[in-house]
């Protein structure tokens, strides 16, 4: 246990649907991150968020839709996905994003397969 | 973009010694990283070395030198329970954090 989870674990949707991940951090932490895990590939950043504020877009593709209401959670918003965005999503968190060596805290993810 | 390489897998005895390699090439360095990731779970904090040298924790080891842009971790006294993937991060110049793809390692009894 992290301290950061993630809702759901496991989803399964069509290209069409529109669904959204949810990530909650109970660190008081400042800065929170998505990732993108997919088989033998390197964590691929996504998004960063700093109080509140989307301070990184690593060019994803706007079909990914990010929301930070407050420094606790981050959402992932998602519609027409592809089958290739099929993989592992990873949130995480840290302290406030600016620190060389912070660590930063990772949840379970959410295990995403695109029909 | 940051170039990191570690190897893909690995397998060793329980009770041996594994030493898993990781280069890197970034723009500018502000520290590096080991995680842990078993499978299906979170990656979690192993290490974090910024000057060159060895840290030692318990049956882990992290190792630095950043003129040769080469760690490595060293896992001792192999358990069962070791058997995961170790992911290997830099943080570059610009503080943003660049992972390698990972090594599986395989622990057999």
């Amino acid at each position: 246990e992290t301290g950061v989870t993630q809702t759901p674990r496991h989803l399964v949707m069509g290209m069409t649907n529109k669904k959204s991940l949810k990530c909650e951090q109970h660190l008081g932490h400042n800065a929170m991150y998505w990732y993108k895990q997919s088989a033998k590939k390197p964590l691929e950043l996504m998004f960063v968020y700093n109080f509140k504020e989307q301070t990184e877009n690593n060019s994803v593709p706007s079909r990914f839709s990010p929301e930070c209401p407050n420094s606790s959670h981050l959402f992932l918003h998602l519609h027409t996905l592809q089958p290739e965005d099929s993989a592992l999503y990873l949130c995480a968190s840290s302290q406030d994003g600016t620190s060389g060596g912070e660590t930063q805290y990772f949840g379970p993810g959410t295990r995403l397969l695109v029909l | 973009g940051q170039n990191i390489d570690q190897p893909t897998e690995m397998t060793a005895t329980e009770g041996a010694i594994v030493q898993i390699n990781c280069t890197y090439q970034t723009s500018g360095f502000n520290g590096l990283f080991w995680y842990q990731q078993h499978a299906g779970e979170a990656p979690t904090f192993l290490s974090y070395n910024v000057l060159d040298g060895l840290e030692e924790k318990g049956r882990f080891s992290s190792f630095l030198s950043r003129s040769k842009g080469y760690s490595y971790l060293l896992l001792k006294e192999l358990q069962m329970k070791d058997s995961a993937s170790y992911l290997c991060a830099v943080r570059d110049g610009d503080y943003k954090l660049s992972f390698g793809a990972g090594t599986t390692v395989t622990v057999r009894a």
